[in-house]
């Protein structure tokens, strides 16, 4: 069974950093790419980036309301991806969600989400 | 950057109603193109893949269609667990702001 757990979230005061981790289990996390997407209080998804499998190069790619603040990476050996979130803004405020890509590139497995709250 | 624009924003149905939900992509993006289901609380679910593939395990009343720039995510007949947000999204890419679909 696919699962993808998200950890770190919290309260984090504006002009900090953050950094969530997605454990993956039931698949072979290295050959897929990962997303995460968040969800700001009441409104709709938003996608933030994204990283490829070592097989395509583990390349990143991101939104532009967090590129430059926001870096994705991961571990294969460990299932493991990361959300390292910097110069956080009251606007960064969401439930963040780890995702897994399927072949043809759709979202077909979430986590059940972390909630990070960006306030003095 | 691409912009998905979805309509309507929301909409009111009745149980055995026709729904139909359109996206529209900013620029040409063939049928890399998805749709999610969200129910209040929970995490999206993906009902479409590349415009019309439908999910295992998606009842068949739902389906899409569309390639280029506008696609169309259509209910044949609400049923009473579909009340819930709908989400299109570019592959690995921007979502559209959602349409919330409502009992009337």
């Amino acid at each position: 069974e696919v699962q993808l757990v998200e950890s770190g979230g919290g309260l984090v005061q504006p002009g900090r950093s953050l950094r969530l981790s997605c454990k993956a289990s039931g698949f072979t996390f290295g050959d897929y790419p990962m997303s995460w997407v968040r969800q700001a209080p009441g409104k709709g998804l938003e996608w933030v980036g994204f990283i490829r499998s070592k097989s395509y190069g583990g390349t990143t790619e991101y939104a532009a309301s967090v590129k430059g603040r926001f870096t994705i990476s991961r571990d294969d050996s460990k299932n493991i991806a990361y959300l390292q979130m910097s110069t956080l803004k009251t606007e960064d405020t969401a439930v963040y969600y780890c995702t897994r890509h399927s072949d043809v590139g759709a979202i077909d497995y979430w986590g059940q989400g972390t909630l990070v709250t960006v306030s003095s | 950057d691409i912009q998905m624009a979805q309509s309507p924003s929301s909409l009111s149905a009745s149980v055995g109603d026709r729904v139909t939900i359109t996206c529209r992509a900013s620029q040409n993006i063939n049928n890399y193109l998805n749709w999610y289901q969200q129910i209040p609380g929970k995490a999206p679910k993906l009902l479409i893949s590349v415009a019309s593939s439908l999910q295992s395990g998606v009842p068949s009343r739902f389906s899409g269609s569309g390639s280029g720039t506008d696609f169309t995510l259509t209910i044949s007949s609400l049923q009473p667990e579909d009340f819930a947000t709908y989400y299109c999204q570019q592959t690995y890419s921007t979502f559209g702001g959602g349409t919330k679909v409502e009992l009337k």
